[in-house]
């Protein structure tokens, strides 16, 4: 069964620090991993997606890289904001799974001290 | 933009209570989801819908039951609430995988935050 793991659970840097989320999953059979964004009381957004036969995908000052062999993936946030404060989860999508299902971490409590 | 709406972002109900919880997408996506989220759990999928009058379980299907009559909307029921279903509830909508999967991400709606006392 396909488990994803975050940790930490909560992180706090100061203001401009470049910072490094981590992701493990246990199982290499998926199409993709995304990473979304959850500010506090709201829904899901999504971040990155990251197609199982690619190894990054960038959007601004957010990377994310992906390792499927080791079963790892992490999420680089370069100078660091105060809007960056939310809760980040890392999501794989398995294969022979259906309807689009997503298997989700429990999510790093990020918080940015200004 | 996809859009997916859910009918209350806060809701007290009192145990014994029967809950109705209202999802609509406006992007004519075949796959609904329900969704619950608890601290340190992360996000748990209760029941998904990949068409209209046709559900599967998720991995928490217990207490809950779905119903989807139209194609944009999939409502999630508690027959009978109890404390322990005090919860934040996600609403997610795709669109079937065609062809390649890889591309594939779900939309997500608000969040409707329950309480049963």
């Amino acid at each position: 069964k396909q488990e994803v793991t975050q940790i930490p659970a909560a992180l706090s840097v100061p203001e401009g620090e470049n910072l490094v989320l981590n992701c493990s999953f246990t199982d290499s059979a998926i199409y993709n991993l995304q990473w979304f964004r959850q500010d506090p009381g709201k829904g899901l957004t999504s971040l990155l997606l990251i197609q199982s036969s690619q190894r990054e995908q960038t959007s601004g000052r957010l990377n994310a890289s992906l390792d499927k062999s080791s079963g790892r993936s992490t999420l680089y946030i370069a100078a660091s904001q105060p809007g960056d404060s939310a809760t980040y989860l890392c999501a794989v999508s398995p294969m022979y799974s259906s309807a689009s299902k997503i298997i989700f971490g429990s999510g790093t409590r990020l918080s940015i001290r200004p | 933009d996809v859009k997916v709406t859910q009918s209350s972002r806060y809701l007290v109900k009192r145990t014994g209570e029967k809950v109705f919880l209202e999802c609509v997408q406006d992007m004519d996506h075949e796959n609904m989801f329900w969704y619950r989220q608890d601290p340190g759990l992360g996000l748990r999928l209760i029941y998904f819908s990949y068409d209209v009058k046709m559900k599967e379980k998720g991995d928490i299907p217990e207490g809950y039951s779905v119903s989807r009559e139209k194609k944009e909307r999939f409502s999630l029921i508690l027959e009978s609430a109890s404390t322990n279903q005090t919860s934040m509830y996600l609403c997610a909508s795709s669109l079937p995988s065609v062809g390649d999967p890889s591309t594939d991400t779900q939309y997500f709606g608000p969040g409707t935050r329950l309480t049963v006392l």
